[in-house]
């Protein structure tokens, strides 16, 4: 199945300030997933990213507050803007993967952020 | 309204023995169920799936039961060992193979295995 990389891994930033997260797959997949989890909290699903295509996002998610890019079948960025403390979770990225038996999702290790 | 409830948040098991993980679903639209195990600082991993057609699926140590009729799931290990101590998520979705990444999550388990 698909290998993810994602940095960073983990960041503080200051409110107000953006920070874009990217993610790499080590093989070309058509859609990647990007979701969050708050503290305490299940993943929630923030959109669906298609190349070439702008993204889908989810209900109480829009593309103002985290513009997605998706350049090629192998990569993306999520960006969090004008971040607030209740940005801070931890953000990944996700794509599909079948194996002999199963159908799941690959994800990557995540991207800690703390906002201050 | 949650869609996908692990109603313990932890579970402690002694090795060797059968650790029973659970899960409860509201939406009869669901066909498709998986479990990812999360370890700290890492993302997710895919552990295994069932859907809807099945009541059982089964890969080594793990086990996955369907009862449709009570829109519930669970997730057998056994023997538990210490190395599976970590986070389990419960997932569904109402589109098996829909590539629609409309997966729903519980809000985990956390299994802690004592030696």
């Amino acid at each position: 199945s698909a290998v993810i990389s994602q940095k960073p891994s983990r960041d503080i930033c200051q409110r107000g300030t953006s920070l874009t997260i990217q993610c790499q797959v080590d093989s070309q997949v058509t859609m990647m997933f990007w979701y969050r989890q708050q503290p305490g909290q299940s993943l929630t699903l923030i959109a669906t990213a298609n190349q070439g295509s702008e993204a889908t996002y989810e209900s109480g998610f829009v593309i103002d507050k985290f513009p997605i890019s998706r350049p090629n079948l192998t990569f993306s960025t999520l960006t969090v803007s004008n971040m607030s403390p209740e940005d801070s979770s931890i953000y990944l990225c996700s794509v599909e993967a079948w194996d002999v038996a199963n159908y799941g999702y690959t994800f990557g290790s995540g991207t800690r952020l703390t906002v201050v | 309204d949650q869609q996908v409830k692990q109603n313990s948040p932890s579970l402690s098991v002694q090795e060797g023995r059968i650790s029973i993980l659970n899960c409860d679903y509201t939406n009869s639209m669901f066909d498709y169920f998986l479990w990812y195990k999360k370890y700290p600082a890492e993302g997710p991993t895919f552990l295994i799936s069932i859907s809807s057609i099945k009541d059982k699926n089964e890969d080594g140590r793990f086990t996955v039961f369907l009862n449709k009729s009570a829109k519930h799931l669970s997730l057998h290990i056994v023997p538990s060992q210490p190395g599976d101590s970590a986070v389990y998520f419960c997932a569904a979705s109402a589109n098996y193979g829909g590539s629609q990444g409309n997966l729903i999550f519980g809000k985990g388990t956390k299994l802690s295995v004592k030696p």
